[in-house]
């Protein structure tokens, strides 16, 4: 069983349209990361979100951390083939402990 | 800086075969990890250390092992190299007062 639960697990989309992916859990993290892996490449963090009910918004990428800390969503706005890539978020169970969760990954694709 | 540092980049064992992962960062982070991601899963923790002479076991630690003897340097361990270790192999640094995991480009490693 997996601890973060992302969906969907593969998207693909035209250029220029938005999207929402999702991080879902039963267990409460004190705080919440999303990356962005290139293939070949190690995940690069994105954004950390710390506070229940915390937006982040990053260009056209806004982040939300649910209010009782055990969800997160990544939405993109007018999404570009840039954005192509696999997305993970990773919830940190034990404050201080610094020792992630990761989920499974959505692979986006944006078509030109 | 050249940040987080992982040889070989790709390598091919038999079975039954040993192998060390090499892992180097020159952040000065205390925290350094190992992760295994297989193909369109997310990361799993192998092992982590808190620091120089401290390493403890992940989720998936079995057939693995790690040392620690410098802050820079965190090796992986594989003896007796079976099928199922066939992934990629991510090696991860963060600070003591940061949520950032810095990751290396991974190693590809194949168990024939």
């Amino acid at each position: 069983t997996q601890l973060l639960e992302q969906s969907p697990q593969f998207l693909s989309i035209q250029e220029g349209e938005n999207l929402t992916v999702y991080c879902n859990s039963s267990s409460v993290f004190s705080s919440l990361q999303w990356y962005r892996q290139e293939p070949g490449e190690g995940p690069v963090l994105l954004v950390t979100v710390v506070t229940g009910g915390e937006v982040k918004k990053l260009k056209r990428l806004t982040f939300q951390f649910g209010d009782a800390r055990k969800d997160s969503s990544l939405h993109i706005t007018a999404a570009q083939p840039g954005d192509t890539g696999l997305y993970l978020c990773a919830g940190a169970l034990i404050q201080g402990a610094q020792k992630l969760v990761f989920g499974q990954g959505t692979r986006l694709t944006i078509n030109p | 800086n050249a940040g987080v540092t992982q040889t070989p980049k790709f390598r091919i064992l038999k079975i039954g075969q040993s192998m060390t992962l090499q892992c180097a960062q020159d952040m000065n982070h205390n925290y350094m990890y190992w992760y295994r991601q297989d193909p369109g899963m997310g990361l799993k923790l192998i092992y982590y250390s808190v620091g120089a002479g401290i390493t403890d076991k992940g989720e998936v630690p079995n057939g693995y092992n790690v040392s620690r003897s410098t802050t820079e340097d965190f090796p992986l361990r594989l003896e007796l190299a079976a099928p199922s270790q066939t992934s990629v192999y991510f090696c991860a640094s963060t600070s003591t007062w940061s949520y950032e995991q810095f990751f290396g480009p991974g190693t590809r490693l194949t168990v024939l």
